[in-house]
């Protein structure tokens, strides 16, 4: 069965400073993940994923299938960057699975 | 841009009542879902639809049901409402096929007393 593993449920660091969101999942089929975001009063929106090896808002996630990890990172965190950080596991047609998310804080 | 709407951002409802919460979904997307958010427990699914008048369940379906009667339209239902359904629901479209990820409606923040 799939599983999508988010271990931090709260990660404080100071701006400027680099951030790691850690996912891990588990799937026997070709993953594909995302990362959402939801910022304070706003609605959930995907952030990044995979396939597309792209940056959004200077954040990057590396898919390692030996590990089975696909970390969410950013070298120096910005205020605007708190929020809650969901990793997302597609399986089938779209279906997503997703982890239990990290609310992240950059203290000023 | 896509636009997913839900009727309504804050229900109050008692045990017992019958909740209807609707989706609509403008981009003509095939699929549609809903889930429920909880602290500490992530966004769970509820139910999916990925053609009218079709449904399937998804990890935690007991309880509800929903309708699809029209692509644009996803209804979720709650036969008899009971406290342990106190919750945000969000719903969600995509296409059928493609890594193009889910988009989210602004969310119904749901009481039951």
């Amino acid at each position: 069965a799939q599983r999508v593993t988010q271990p931090e449920k709260l990660l404080s660091v100071f701006k400027g400073a680099p951030v790691e969101l850690k996912c891990n999942y588990s799937y026997s089929g070709s993953p594909e993940l995302f990362w959402y975001v939801q910022y304070s009063r706003q609605r959930l929106q995907l952030l990044l994923r995979h396939i597309s090896r792209e940056s959004i808002k200077g954040f990057t996630a590396d898919l390692n299938k030996g590990e089975t990890s696909f970390h969410l990172k950013k070298p120096f965190a910005q205020e605007e960057d708190s929020a809650m950080y969901y990793c997302a596991l597609q399986t089938g047609a779209n279906n997503l699975f997703f982890g239990t998310g990290t609310r992240l804080t950059v203290i000023p | 841009d896509v636009k997913v709407t839900q009727s309504s951002r804050y229900l109050v409802k008692r045990t017992g009542e019958k909740v209807f919460l609707e989706c609509v979904q403008d981009m003509d997307h095939e699929n549609m879902f809903w889930y429920r958010q909880d602290p500490g427990l992530g966004l769970r699914l509820i139910y999916f639809s990925y053609d009218v008048k079709m449904k399937e369940k998804g990890d935690i379906p007991e309880g509800y049901s929903v309708s699809r009667e029209k692509k644009e339209r996803f209804s979720l239902i709650l036969e008899s409402a009971s406290t342990n359904q106190t919750s945000m629901y969000l719903c969600a479209s995509s296409l059928v096929t493609g890594s193009g990820g889910q988009y989210f409606g602004p969310g119904t923040r749901l009481t039951v007393t």
